[in-house]
């Protein structure tokens, strides 16, 4: 069965520091995919990236960049130069099915950016 | 670009009590899914439908039902609510193309229910 898990359970920086917050899946499947969402305190889920199983090439956006290492099974992101606005919490997830079915979220990471 | 729009944003309830939540998917989406979220915890998947039609289910108790209606808009409904139904009810919507690339989930605001 698919499985997230993110150890991270809290963590805090000061500003302009660099954060990356961890994930390690589990899945028998060669193809999938896998997500990072943003929750702020407001309650909505915010869609950050989507990788499938198949790219493993990292992705830089803005102040976000991933890093997707098949080999250990896990997709980390990093936050540089992190900002009051990224605190929040942050789920990473992982879809085995093409038809966006399967859809399983890792436990979350609060990330707190104190000013 | 028209969202997901979930309906309503804040419910009370009494226990015992019924609530139903509705979900209107962005237009031309033919799946929905619904999840759970309850306090400090991630969102869990409740049942999703495809053209009208249950296609998965998760965690979703026996209390709980839902549908999808022909104008593809859902509607979850729950009874005899207890204290623990208290959570974050996410609607989410996808196109599916079977032959296409992976179908996004274009997740809705939420319904904050609070059950007393």
């Amino acid at each position: 069965a698919q499985k997230v898990t993110q150890a991270q359970t809290e963590i805090s920086v000061v500003e302009k520091e660099d954060v990356t917050l961890d994930c390690v899946y589990e899945t028998r499947d060669t193809t999938y995919y896998l997500f990072w969402y943003k929750q702020p305190p407001s309650g909505e889920l915010v869609f950050l990236i989507r990788r499938n199983s198949f790219d493993e090439q990292n992705e830089i956006s803005g102040r976000y960049s991933w890093n997707f290492q098949k080999s250990t099974s896990s997709f980390n992101f990093t936050i540089t130069a992190s900002q009051v606005v990224d605190s929040a919490v942050y789920f990473c997830a992982l879809s085995e099915d093409n038809y966006g079915q399967n859809f399983v979220f890792g436990p979350g990471t609060r990330l707190s950016v104190l000013p | 670009a028209a969202g997901v729009i979930q309906s309503p944003r804040h419910l009370i309830k009494e226990k015992r009590e019924t609530a139903t939540l509705k979900c209107y998917p962005i237009p031309r989406h033919d799946t929905v899914y619904w999840y759970q979220q309850g306090p400090g915890q991630d969102p869990q998947f409740l049942i999703s439908f495809y053209e009208k039609m249950q296609s998965d289910k998760g965690s979703i108790p026996d209390r709980f039902s839902a549908q999808q209606f022909s104008d593809y808009h859902s509607e979850l409904n729950m009874s005899s609510l207890e204290l623990g139904d208290s959570a974050l009810y996410f609607c989410a919507s996808s196109l599916v193309e079977r032959f296409g690339s992976y179908n996004e989930q274009f997740f809705g605001p939420g319904t904050r229910l609070t059950v007393l």
